[in-house]
């Protein structure tokens, strides 16, 4: 089946500008998980949601940064008023029903990459 | 405190040679899973293997293991008779399942080299 599928693959924007990153989960799955990967670092966390519902946004690393998941699927990721240290790659993660449970890994897209001028 | 460390940035390997890439962890919960992720130069997180904090056993799948040591918060990953596609960033990473939160912390990464 379809895996995670993340448009655009990759975004270049100018300091000051809005962006949106999407994210498509794998079909049925529960939790949603958005990453930063700065180069050469491993994935940080930043928001998770189970189905609509955002459970965790303790990650964003400021109020510039906004993600939602209106209809417990596809996921939208925005950063407003662009800074150069949010050039990054961009990961999302999605996963079945991991409530009460440890044993699932989390299936990734294959990231965007923001490049900031 | 950092919950994974990891702490060989690189790492240069003969093909054919087996390879033990070493993982850290610090957590108070007695329920946590651990996982090892692949990700080459093309970008994506492969998965690779899994360990449930209460598994007895180590996990094995195919040419990867991890040895993990509980009592000592280490789950190292193997790779037996690597081969030149191993050459990758390969992240060690935990998930903790507190209340409603759920989120996976991974550790730097260690970048496999794997010469001819």
């Amino acid at each position: 089946g379809a895996g995670v599928s993340q448009s655009p693959r990759y975004k270049v924007a100018k300091r000051g500008q809005d962006v949106a990153l999407r994210c498509d989960p794998i079909s049925g799955h529960v939790s949603l998980f958005w990453y930063q990967q700065a180069l050469g670092q491993g994935p940080e966390f930043l928001t998770y949601f189970q189905n609509e519902a955002q459970l965790d946004k303790s990650g964003l690393p400021s109020d510039r940064f906004f993600a939602e998941r209106p209809e417990g699927s596809v996921s939208t990721l925005k950063i407003q008023r662009t800074q150069q240290e949010d050039s990054a790659v961009y990961l999302c993660a999605s996963s079945p029903d991991t409530t009460g449970t440890l044993t699932y890994e989390q299936y990734f897209g294959p990231g965007t990459r923001l490049t900031v001028t | 405190a950092q919950k994974i460390t990891q702490t060989q940035p690189g790492m240069f390997v003969q093909e054919k040679e087996a390879v033990t890439l070493d993982c850290t962890y610090d957590t108070s919960d007695q329920s946590y899973g651990l996982f090892w992720y692949k990700q080459p130069s093309s970008g994506e997180m492969i998965f690779l293997i899994y360990q449930g904090s209460y598994d007895e056993q180590n996990a094995t799948e195919g040419r990867y293991s991890l040895n993990f040591q509980k009592a000592r918060k280490s789950a190292n990953l193997v790779i037996s008779a690597s081969q030149l596609g191993d050459s990758a960033m390969y992240f060690c990473a935990m998930r903790e399942v507190m209340n409603r939160d759920d989120k996976i912390i991974f550790g730097k990464g260690t970048r496999l080299h794997i010469l001819p």
